[in-house]
């Protein structure tokens, strides 16, 4: 069974700090890492993807792979009241570009 | 990103109808489509992986007879909910690949099926 896992929160932040999310999968041959946001009642939205270990930054939102360990993080900076959202976690594999997602990470940022 | 579209956003039917859902990928064509299911609180199921030209491959549990798929052409794909009841009230959602390196997903902003 192909699992990603990741803690269902609630993630309170205040406005202006650091959102930190992880995620785990137990898939090795996993090849690409997607973050999505989804509001309430609202379908998710792509806000990052990662392939290779390391950092990749995109405006405040940095997203870091490490293959070795199996995880894969995402960090909101200067957190804002708009980030508040339920953040999934996508792993896709080497045979194909099905996704296999975490339970999702509820975030609540507090002004 | 790549624009989803899914029609309609909404619909409410009685018990024993059947629903059709349709997604479209608006600015590039996806041979491969994906459809979930999301009931409250919980996260995106994967029902079925939609291929253009031949048989949607479906995931364990769900009934190929009651989801009905159809992958008319590169940019369209329909969900068919035959005999809905009130169980099927769920939030349907598709996704399409745009291809590339990463085959990035993009989604469909879903359908709330209600079944009276």
């Amino acid at each position: 069974q192909k699992e990603v896992e990741q803690n269902s929160g609630p993630l309170s932040v205040p406005e202006g700090a650091i959102a930190s999310l992880n995620c785990t999968y137990s898939d090795r041959g996993s090849q690409s890492f997607f973050w999505y946001r989804q509001y309430s009642g609202k379908s998710p939205e792509l806000i990052m993807s990662i392939y290779s270990n390391g950092d990749k930054e995109d405006g405040r939102f940095t997203a870091q792979l490490n293959k070795a360990s199996q995880y894969v993080s995402l960090l909101i900076r200067d957190s804002q009241p708009s980030d508040s959202a339920t953040y999934l976690c996508a792993v896709s594999g080497a045979a194909g570009n099905k996704l296999t997602f975490g339970g999702g990470t509820r975030v609540l940022v507090k002004p | 990103g790549a624009v989803v579209s899914q029609h309609p956003s909404r619909v409410i039917c009685k018990s024993g109808t059947s629903v059709k859902i349709e997604c479209r990928s608006l600015d590039f064509q996806a041979t491969t489509m994906f459809w979930y299911r999301q009931f409250p609180k919980q996260s995106l199921m994967l029902m079925a992986t939609s291929n253009e030209g031949s048989k949607a491959t479906y995931e364990q549990g769900v009934e190929k007879d009651k989801f009905l798929i159809n992958h008319a052409s590169l940019t369209l794909s329909t969900l068919t909910v035959t005999s809905a009841h009130p169980e099927d009230s769920s939030f349907y959602i598709c996704s399409a690949p745009r291809g590339g390196p990463g085959n990035e997903q993009f989604f469909g902003p879903g359908t709330r099926l209600t079944v009276l």
